[in-house]
């Protein structure tokens, strides 16, 4: 257990839907991090939130949108998906940026 | 562009055998160096972060160096069991204001009983 959970863990949606993934860290970091990893890609970074704040947007198409509404929660919401966006999305927080990242597990989400 | 790049892509070994791999990284503006294990459905679990030319961190029979003059990082496992059969990770994030970490594609690793 790294103290990062995420949910659901397993998610099948259509193009037309909308859906959020959630994330919580117990750990008292203040930093919060979005990844995608595709097929046969390393992890890609997505979003980084520092205390509640957004730092980083790594070029992410407008319909994943996040939501950091305290240092120990983080949501993705996902909207009008496209099936290349299908992918494990994983969740990560550090005491401060630069910091060891501690994981969740993860949600495996498929776009159909 | 910051590209990450491990060796071998997937490694099979026998119980007992040690073993090793790779991670290469651009050298320049290095700030540090993280090694990950990440276990099917499991989340990848921090082993080591590393610094400094020449730094050597040990975990169980799990070790690691570092070289950021010529831009490498070796893991190596002594002794493998079937529980290290795990994909591992590394990545790289270089110092200023670029906090973001670069990961390999990761190095398959099973270790059959």
């Amino acid at each position: 257990e790294t103290g990062v959970t995420q949910t659901p863990r397993h998610l099948v949606m259509g193009m037309t839907n909308k859906k959020s993934l959630k994330c919580e860290q117990h750990l008292g970091h203040n930093a919060m991090y979005w990844y995608k990893q595709s097929a046969k890609k390393p992890l890609e970074l997505m979003f980084v939130y520092n205390f509640k704040e957004q730092t980083e947007n790594n070029s992410v198409p407008s319909r994943f949108s996040p939501e950091c509404p305290n240092s120990s929660h983080l949501f993705l919401h996902l909207h009008t998906l496209q099936p290349e966006d299908s992918a494990l999305y994983l969740c990560a927080s550090s005491q401060e940026l630069y910091e060891t990242q501690y994981f969740g597990p993860g949600t495996r989400l498929l776009v159909l | 562009i910051l590209n990450v790049e491990q060796s071998p892509q997937s490694l099979h070994v026998q119980e007992g055998d040690s073993t090793n791999f790779t991670c290469s990284f651009p050298s320049s503006n290095f700030y540090a160096l993280h090694w990950y294990r990440w276990e099917t459905a499991k989340s990848p679990e921090a082993l080591f972060v590393m610094t400094l030319n020449g730094d050597e961190k040990k975990k169980g029979r799990i070790s690691a160096t570092l070289n950021t003059k010529e831009g490498y990082s070796y893991l190596y496992i002594k002794g493998s069991q079937p529980e290290d059969s795990a994909t591992y990770l590394c990545a790289q994030n270089s110092g200023g204001s670029n906090y973001k970490l670069t990961f390999g594609k990761g190095t398959l690793l099973t270790v059959n009983p």
